[in-house]
């Protein structure tokens, strides 16, 4: 079967520092794949998403960015956090030939 | 594009009420359907889904029928508990291969003992 796995749990960084947050799926090959943020009592809100290794689409410019360096492992990047960059960051995947989308259990990120 | 609205929140109930959450959306063709559930501190997971119009989901107690007439998902439960407490998202899907899901804003339910 098909797992998701989302690292860390929780991050506290300082406003300046750089960012990584890995998402990894198991069990499956050629996956979409996605990122969103949740800010505290708000939906959900699309950040990248990739179709293949190395293709990324950008819904929000930002101070964020995304890569896929390998089929299953998506990763989401900053050079210098904001204090906005705060939020639950989850990473998603869905089969291109399947409707439902599956999520990790998501990042908790305060930049302090 | 595909859009989905479903009601604001908070709702708030008492421990054995009945539940609705509306949801509607905007679409054209047959999408795939969903509800999720995200409880405190995880991520989403999937509670139901109908693929078809008239196709009912059930999942848990929970369960929401896919009506094409009134383009509507509205979730319903007979009888809500405290662990029940948790933000409900309705979703729209599609098998395409560059499709991205689209979510409601989530409604918050918070159940009393």
């Amino acid at each position: 079967s098909q797992t998701i796995h989302q690292w860390p749990a929780t991050l506290v960084q300082p406003v300046g520092s750089p960012l990584s947050l890995e998402c990894t799926v198991e069990g499956t090959s050629n996956p979409n794949l996605y990122w969103y943020r949740q800010a505290a009592g708000r939906g959900l809100q699309l950040l990248f998403y990739s179709v293949g290794i190395g293709q990324i689409s950008s819904e929000v410019p930002q101070n964020l960015s995304a890569s896929r360096p390998q089929d299953r492992q998506f990763i989401l990047s900053s050079k210098k956090l904001l204090l906005s960059d705060s939020g639950f960051y989850l990473c998603a995947w869905k089969f291109p030939g399947v409707v439902e989308a599956f999520f990790g259990q998501g990042t908790r990120l305060t930049v302090v | 594009g595909d859009s989905v609205t479903q009601m604001e929140g908070p709702v708030t109930l008492s421990e054995e009420a009945f539940l609705t959450i509306n949801c509607t959306y905007t679409a054209t063709g047959y999408p795939s359907l969903f509800w999720y559930v995200q409880y405190p501190g995880e991520g989403l997971q999937l509670l139901l889904k109908a693929t078809k119009a008239d196709d009912k989901g059930s999942n848990k107690g929970f369960e929401a029928t896919y009506r094409k007439e009134t383009t509507s998902f509205h979730l319903e439960k007979g009888s809500v508990q405290v662990s029940d407490s948790a933000v409900y998202f309705c979703a729209l899907g599609r098998a395409g291969g560059s499709y991205i899901p689209t979510f409601g804003r989530g409604t918050s339910l918070i159940v009393h003992p």
